[in-house]
This record gives structure tokens, C-alpha cells and sequence, in this order.
């Protein structure tokens, strides 16, 4: 089975922090992606990569950046985080039979 | 209009009943379609793919109606286990696109 790994499961954070979420797959995958769950609002893309060193703005990027320096692993940074962030961030590997995600990181920003 | 559109619920429903879920998409260009399952506070998980043919996987059968652009899930015998939030999910546009995922129907199975 694809193991997609998030690196924290819980995080707090102060405002203007920047942080680091990364994501680890095991199955060589190509595409990767972030997704933030919000009560409501459902599952929102913030960016996604087919590929190394490549990467798409979703429908949320603003606030976020990404790396993918390695095929297994792509990482999401808030530059400066805000209140408005404090979110459940899902990452997830798709190997063309539909995603896989991590357990997830729940951020609070304080 | 949203991408992707489904009842919130919650469906409550008794141990054995048989319950139907269904969804609506946007985008005509869609072409591959979903349905996951998500327990409280964990991820979500693929259930299942859905064809044009309809498929089915023990006591779930899944059907696309591309025409009506309207995804349905149908669980038969329903179980305790059951309970979850069952989202719908479409690719946005044709190939290899990323997926819109509904906002879910809540399934609640009771004794």
C-alpha cells in the first residue's frame, strides 16, 4: 500500500511564524498535492506538482508557497502565518487510481 | 453553480436499511469520478471509482450518469461501521487534472 507520512499530526504556531509542513510518499508518485479541511468549506487545493521542481497554484494559494526538491517529498510553507490558517492540512499522492492521503496536520495559529 | 454539490444530510438511518447518495458536477469535461469515505478526524479514503457502467463492490453499488452530470452511491445492508462522511469527487477538467472534492454526506448507522 502507498504510505503517504505527514511529518506532525499537531502543531501550534504564533502569528508571523514561518512554517514548514512536509509530506513524504513511498510509491515513486509523480503528482502530490496540499489540501486545507475546514468545517463548511470542505476539501480546498492550495497547490499541487506533478513533477520535480514543478508546481501549480490551486485555488487557495495565497499566504503559501511549496517545494519539491525530491520526487518523494513535497513540503508547504506559510510564510508568515495568520489566524486565519489555523486549519486541518491534508497532503496526498496520486498514483492514477485516485489519492492518497496523509493522516494529516492540524494547525492552530495563536 | 458549484463544482461539485451534495445533500449535507445527515442521513440517519437503522442497522440493515438501504440508503442512496447522490451528487451533482459542473463541469461537463470531467472525466474520472469518486467516491471517498472520511471518518471522524481522519483522512479520507478512496471507496470506490465510478463508471458510466455503474460498479459495484459488495454492498456498495456506484453509478455516473454523464448526460444528467449526477454521480449516485447506494449502500445496501447498512452497518454500525458504516457511519462517515462520504464525499464525492470529480476531476476538474479532462485528463490529468486535480480532483474537486465535495463537501460530503454525513451517514449516521444506528442499533
Amino acid at each position: 500500500d502507498v504510505k503517504v507520512t505527514q511529518s506532525s499530526r499537531y502543531l501550534v504556531k504564533r502569528t508571523g511564524e514561518k512554517v514548514f509542513l512536509e509530506c513524504v510518499q513511498d510509491m515513486d508518485h509523480e503528482n502530490m498535492f496540499w489540501y486545507r479541511q475546514d468545517p463548511g468549506l470542505g476539501l480546498r487545493l492550495i497547490y499541487f506538482s506533478y513533477d520535480v521542481k514543478m508546481k501549480e497554484k490551486g485555488d487557495i494559494p495565497e499566504g503559501y508557497s511549496v517545494s519539491r526538491e525530491k520526487k518523494e517529498r513535497f513540503s508547504l510553507i506559510l510564510e508568515s502565518a495568520s489566524t486565519n490558517q489555523t486549519s486541518m492540512y491534508l497532503c496526498a499522492s496520486d498514483g492514477g487510481y485516485g489519492y492518497t492521503f496523509g493522516s494529516g496536520t492540524r494547525l492552530t495559529v495563536v | 453553480r458549484k463544482e461539485v454539490e451534495q445533500d449535507p444530510g445527515p442521513f440517519n438511518v437503522p442497522e440493515g436499511a438501504t440508503v442512496a447518495f447522490n451528487c451533482t458536477y459542473s463541469n461537463s469535461a470531467s472525466q474520472s469520478f469518486f467516491w471517498y469515505r472520511q471518518d471522524c478526524r481522519k483522512e479520507p479514503k478512496l471507496l470506490m471509482s465510478v463508471y458510466s457502467s455503474g460498479n459495484e463492490d459488495g454492498r456498495f453499488t456506484a453509478q455516473l450518469n454523464r448526460a444528467s452530470q449526477y454521480i449516485s452511491l447506494l449502500i445496501r445492508d447498512s452497518k454500525l461501521s458504516d457511519s462517515a462522511t462520504y464525499l464525492c469527487v470529480v476531476t476538474r477538467n479532462s485528463g490529468n487534472t486535480p480532483l474537486v472534492f465535495g463537501k460530503g454526506t454525513r451517514l449516521s448507522v444506528i442499533a
